[in-house]
């Protein structure tokens, strides 16, 4: 069974630009969740899907989007990058709506 | 608003002796607590969880005690391996599945 993958696992943009990251679920999971971390400090909260409807989100602003597809693999979506959006960006899925969450290796993105 | 605290950014113990890890969190509305391992260069993994109408769960070398009244909650780890050198993070739940992170603790077991 594949776990969580997510791509790219590095990304160098710039401030201003947009950028996609991706998420591919566990196999049979309907749930998927995007967090945010920083150097030193623990996952925050970005937004959750379930069954390609968003679900729940947290204190982001509304430059951060996202999309979860038909076969409940999922982007999210950053435009108008900014210095302090440099974070290691996770994903993590779950069986359904409620259960554990599990978490991919996540993509680390520099912003310059 | 720091919901969940990890107070020891680190902690260093002898191989076989027992690891204990501590998180103090502050919404009584949280319905389900986890922790997770991660590795450099890894994601997050899980590993064991307590219901908040629970005081203990255990899964082999692993115990989560939780103390309510305290809004407190423990990871102990018995006996510690050099395996288990990580960072651990504390998470509680909200409604909505929204998990709430501490900032983790370094642990290093010497061997």
């Amino acid at each position: 069974e594949t776990g969580v993958t997510q791509s790219p696992t590095h990304l160098i943009k710039t401030r201003g630009q947009q950028v996609t990251l991706r998420c591919s679920s566990q196999s049979g999971h309907n749930t998927v969740s995007w967090y945010q971390q920083a150097l030193g400090q623990g996952p925050q909260f970005i937004f959750q899907y379930y069954r390609e409807e968003e679900n729940g989100r947290g204190n982001f602003p509304p430059r951060f989007s996202g999309l979860q597809f038909p076969n409940y693999s999922s982007e999210l979506n950053v435009n108008a990058l900014e210095l302090d959006d440099s974070a290691l960006y996770l994903c993590a899925s779950s069986p359904d709506w409620g259960d554990t969450q599990y978490f991919g290796p996540g993509t680390r993105l520099t912003v310059l | 608003d720091q919901q969940v605290k990890q107070n020891s950014p680190s902690l260093s113990v002898q191989e076989g002796r027992i690891s204990i890890l501590n998180c103090d969190y502050t919404n009584s509305m949280f319905d389900y607590f986890l922790w997770y391992k991660k590795y450099p260069a890894e994601g997050p993994t899980f590993l064991i969880s307590i219901s908040s109408i629970k005081d203990k769960n255990e899964d082999g070398r692993f115990t989560v005690f939780l103390n309510k009244s305290a809004k407190h909650l423990s990871l102990h780890i018995v006996p510690s391996q050099p395996g288990d050198s990580a960072v651990y993070f504390c998470a509680a739940r909200t409604y909505g599945n929204k998990l709430v992170f501490g900032a983790g603790t370094i642990l290093r077991v010497k061997s």
